[in-house]
């Protein structure tokens, strides 16, 4: 089945500051890569997703790029405020004919610290 | 107002009890999903449901069960079989069958501790 691998765990960055996520997946089959954003003690929150046939996906302050050959995707942060603080997950599924197998297979999670 | 209701935020289980979490969900999505997460852990699959009485098991469904009679409702009972409860519990929907995109739609989720 499929595997996702998210780094880094933590990250603590100054207002302002760029943040980076990445993630590796290992069912090359997989198609459909979602971000959520969770706060504490919510339900998570879908942020940004990318389709395989794309490379690059961007909305506002927040953009995700996807490397296919190399079976990686990064969620990248611009600008970042304080109320960016939360656990992100990334994610991966196989869409086939327009539907899905159901199974997204989530990445560990990362605790994005922002500091004023 | 749309979105995905659980019940109850709080829940606690008295060893060799059975206890029910509800989900419902007016968004006319097709789909949903129950998840489980632990501190430190993404979200594990426990079932999911693409069609009314309908359901397949996920990576972890031993010491769980579900039910789908209705598209807006899919509750999970925890079972007196799930030796290690103690969880956030999310479920989710989403509309793949018509088109609807792939996107699924999380609700705020049910604290289950065992007492």
């Amino acid at each position: 089945g499929e595997n996702v691998e998210q780094h880094p765990s933590t990250l603590s960055v100054q207002e302002g500051d760029s943040a980076v996520i990445k993630c590796t997946y290992s069912d090359s089959a997989s198609n459909y890569f979602p971000w959520y954003k969770q706060e504490l003690g919510k339900g998570p929150q879908l942020i940004i997703d990318i389709r395989s046939n794309v490379g690059e996906k961007k909305d506002q302050r927040i953009a995700v790029t996807l490397n296919k050959t190399a079976k990686h995707f990064s969620l990248h942060i611009t600008e970042t405020q304080p109320e960016d603080s939360a656990v992100y997950f990334c994610a991966a599924s196989l869409i086939a004919g327009g539907t899905s197998y159901g199974k997204l297979t989530f990445g560990q999670g990362t605790i994005l610290t922002v500091h004023p | 107002d749309g979105g995905i209701t659980q019940s109850p935020k709080y829940l606690f289980r008295k060893e060799g009890q059975n206890v029910t979490l509800s989900c419902e969900q007016n968004l006319n999505h097709d789909a949903m999903y129950w998840y489980r997460q632990d501190p430190g852990q993404g979200l594990r699959l426990i079932y999911y449901s693409q069609i009314v009485n309908d359901f397949q098991k996920g990576d972890i469904a031993e010491g769980y069960s579900v039910s789908r009679e209705k598209k807006e409702s899919f509750p999970l009972t925890v079972t007196s079989a799930q030796k290690n409860p103690t969880a956030f519990y999310l479920c989710a929907s989403s509309g793949l069958l018509r088109g609807q995109g792939e996107t699924q739609y999380f609700g705020p989720g049910t604290r289950l501790l065992v007492l």
